[in-house]
């Protein structure tokens, strides 16, 4: 069955302190990668794709990598501002996306 | 920039009411989906919708929910006779295409809540 985990749950990080957060899968067929980031109340913010294993994305603050069973979003330098919740996504073989229960980030001034 | 929209942001509703959550994807978009969060909870699937039909489903997905395109631009999701159980935030999301470059945009949710 299609899984994704994300570790750690929680995660509060003094501003500038640089960490990485983690999202590991099993799919049927990896069609895509997505990290989205939620804040309190709000709907999914789409941050990246990632289709293959190597693949990187960065914007901003924030730089997404993958492998073959996993994927990392490693923040760096971050802001009060970067805290929220990060949701890993995963789209195999069918029409619909799996999420993981997220990483909730608080960044502390 | 273009965004799914949502309404109501928040409805109240007695148990075995029904009640239509609306939403207006992206206007070159054509999979749609409906998604629901539990309080604390991780986003869920319920369905997706491509051509007027759907095209996959969850097991949330019983006989008490149903979805629609009524026009060229809503895609509605009702549920027939709430429970306490379906208290969550309903997300109504789009694509423009699947198998790679199908990026999930969300709208900002509506949240119900049953009595």
């Amino acid at each position: 069955e299609d899984q994704v985990t994300q570790s750690p749950e929680a995660l509060r990080l003094q501003e500038g302190e640089s960490s990485s957060l983690n999202c590991s899968y099993t799919v049927s067929g990896l069609r895509g990668l997505f990290w989205y980031r939620q804040d309190p109340g709000k709907g999914p913010e789409f941050l990246f794709t990632l289709y293959s294993a190597g693949e990187e994305k960065e914007k901003e603050r924030l730089k997404a990598t993958l492998t073959k069973k996993e994927s990392f979003l490693h923040i760096t330098a971050p802001k009060p501002e970067d805290s929220a919740t990060y949701l890993c996504a995963v789209q195999g073989n069918f029409n619909k996306f799996y999420f993981g229960s997220g990483t909730k980030l608080n960044v502390k001034p | 920039e273009p965004e799914v929209t949502q309404t109501p942001s928040h409805q109240v509703t007695q148990m075995g009411q029904e009640v239509i959550l609306r939403c207006v994807p992206i206007s070159n978009h054509l999979y749609f989906y409906w998604y629901r969060q539990i309080l604390g909870q991780k986003v869920e699937f319920l369905v997706s919708f491509y051509n007027n039909e759907i095209s996959e489903k969850s097991e949330i997905f019983d006989d008490q929910f149903s979805v629609e395109r009524p026009d060229g631009s809503n895609f509605t999701l009702k549920i027939r006779s709430t429970k306490l159980e379906d208290s969550a935030m309903y997300f109504c999301a789009s694509t423009e295409k699947t198998g790679g470059g199908g990026e999930l945009f969300f709208g900002e949710g509506s949240r119900l809540t049953v009595l």
